[in-house]
């Protein structure tokens, strides 16, 4: 069975410092990924996915998350962070059916 | 992107009624639909996989008679979580998918149920 981890519970970073995010999966054919970010009082909104092709992803708002299949991980990162970008982010790995299975998410606090 | 709703966005209900929560895909036809629960400070788990014109799939662990899904139209899925109690007390989120090999999970704002 596929399994996402998202090591870091909550990372506290400064405005205009750079941002990575952690992602590993355990899934045993060729990954479906993908990060989402959630905002209080908005629905989840995907950020970037990756199925297959180049290993570097671009996604919305300057985020790129880079797929390293030797290291089961998914890392997102923004080189700098704007006050907006705090919020939860959560990865997430597709199974054959379609379901998607999510990390326990990482909380963005952002400090002027 | 494609937009989908949630409503209630939030209902306080009593112990034993039942609640139904509402799911619609704005702008674009859905055959399935997905519900989730998230509890506070926790991650999204996948209750069911409603697909249109048909009955639903449940996750393991998930009791079918207690939270009742009715996908009836391309563009309306709804979860009825029936004789409410307190620990069913959570959020609760809706996703739309569009069509295609790659067809991609558009989610609701959710939906926070409270039962007293």
């Amino acid at each position: 069975a596929q399994s996402v981890t998202q090591p870091d519970i909550h990372i506290t970073v400064s405005e205009g410092a750079s941002l990575e995010l952690r992602c590993n999966y355990s899934y045993g054919a060729t990954p479906y990924l993908f990060w989402y970010v959630q905002s209080p009082g908005q629905g989840l909104q995907l950020l970037l996915k990756y199925f297959s092709g180049d290993t570097l992803v671009q996604g919305i708002k300057g985020f790129e998350a880079e797929f390293k299949r030797s290291q089961s991980s998914f890392n997102l990162r923004k080189p700098s962070v704007h006050w907006s970008d705090a919020a939860e982010y959560f990865c997430a790995v597709e199974d054959s059916w379609g379901k998607l299975q999510f990390g326990a998410g990482t909380q963005v606090v952002v400090t002027p | 992107g494609a937009v989908v709703s949630q409503h209630p966005s939030r209902v306080i209900c009593k112990s034993g009624t039942s609640v139904k929560i509402e799911c619609r895909s704005l702008d674009f036809q859905a055959t399935t639909m997905f519900w989730y629960r998230q509890f506070p400070k926790q991650s999204l788990m996948l209750m069911a996989t409603s697909n249109e014109g048909s009955k639903a799939t449940y996750e393991q662990g998930v009791e079918k008679d207690k939270f009742l899904i009715n996908h009836a139209s391309l563009t309306l899925s709804t979860l009825t979580v029936t004789s409410a109690h307190p620990e069913d007390s959570s959020f609760y989120i809706c996703s739309a998918q569009t069509g295609g090999e790659e067809g991609e999970q558009f989610f609701g704002p959710g939906t926070r149920l409270t039962v007293l």
